[in-house]
């Protein structure tokens, strides 16, 4: 059972371009989440996916962000017109329905660095 | 809202000794989930222990166990003859998955230096 894969690990922009990380979950995990952590932090929830339904967004996603999950698989999050303060690790994770949904699964992570 | 309180940013053990870390949380709500997670250097956040509010009995994985006080909100992880590869940051996190929210509340995290 291969676990979670973010793609790409690291990406570094300028500010003001927009930028797309990649998930792809446990196999038959029909949850996926986004949680963003910066240096010396806990990760915060971003937002939630049942299948390919977006059923919660925190505040912290702002107009910028978008997320997708268009056939209840791989996931994307764009983020648009990159500011210096988007860089952190975005976290990918994901979860099945069937062991009621309460542990769950992280990838490796994307670093984004926005000079 | 959930809250999730870890008081020690760093903690130190020797190797083969045994370690406490520290979590309290805040919830008004009966039906919940506590986890620690494992972050290395290598960054991946990996599951340590799981444990549902609504069981008494203490949660156990080999050398991992924690003790869940229900009434005080405490949570803490204890580690038996620690070893090198638990050098870490540790996350102590809850979950409410009432109303169809699944959304893990993270503390700050404890670093862990497990000392040769």
């Amino acid at each position: 059972d291969t676990g979670v894969s973010q793609d790409p690990r690291h990406k570094i922009t300028k500010r003001g371009q927009n930028v797309t990380f990649r998930c792809d979950p446990i196999s038959e995990h029909n949850r996926l989440y986004w949680y963003r952590q910066t240096l010396g932090q806990g990760p915060e929830f971003l937002t939630y996916f049942q299948n390919e339904a977006q059923l919660e967004k925190s505040r912290l996603l702002s107009d910028r962000f978008s997320a997708e999950r268009p056939k209840g698989s791989f996931s994307t999050l764009e983020i648009q017109r990159t500011e210096q303060g988007d860089s952190a690790m975005y976290l990918c994770a994901s979860s099945s329905e069937n062991n009621g949904g309460n542990t769950i699964y992280f990838g490796e992570g994307s670093w984004l660095t926005v000079v | 809202a959930q809250t999730v309180t870890q008081s020690q940013p760093e903690m130190s053990v020797q190797e083969a000794e045994t370690v406490t870390l520290s979590c309290t949380y805040d919830t008004s709500e009966n039906n919940y989930y506590l986890f620690w997670y494992k972050q290395p250097p290598s960054r991946q956040m990996i599951l340590v222990i799981r444990q549902e509010a609504y069981k008494q009995q203490n949660a156990t994985e080999n050398r991992f166990s924690v003790n869940f006080q229900k009434a005080a909100k405490s949570f803490s992880l204890k580690i038996s003859d620690s070893q090198l590869g638990d050098t870490a940051m540790y996350f102590c996190a809850s979950l409410y998955s009432g109303a169809g929210s699944y959304q893990l509340t993270f503390g700050k995290g404890t670093k862990l230096s497990v000392i040769p």
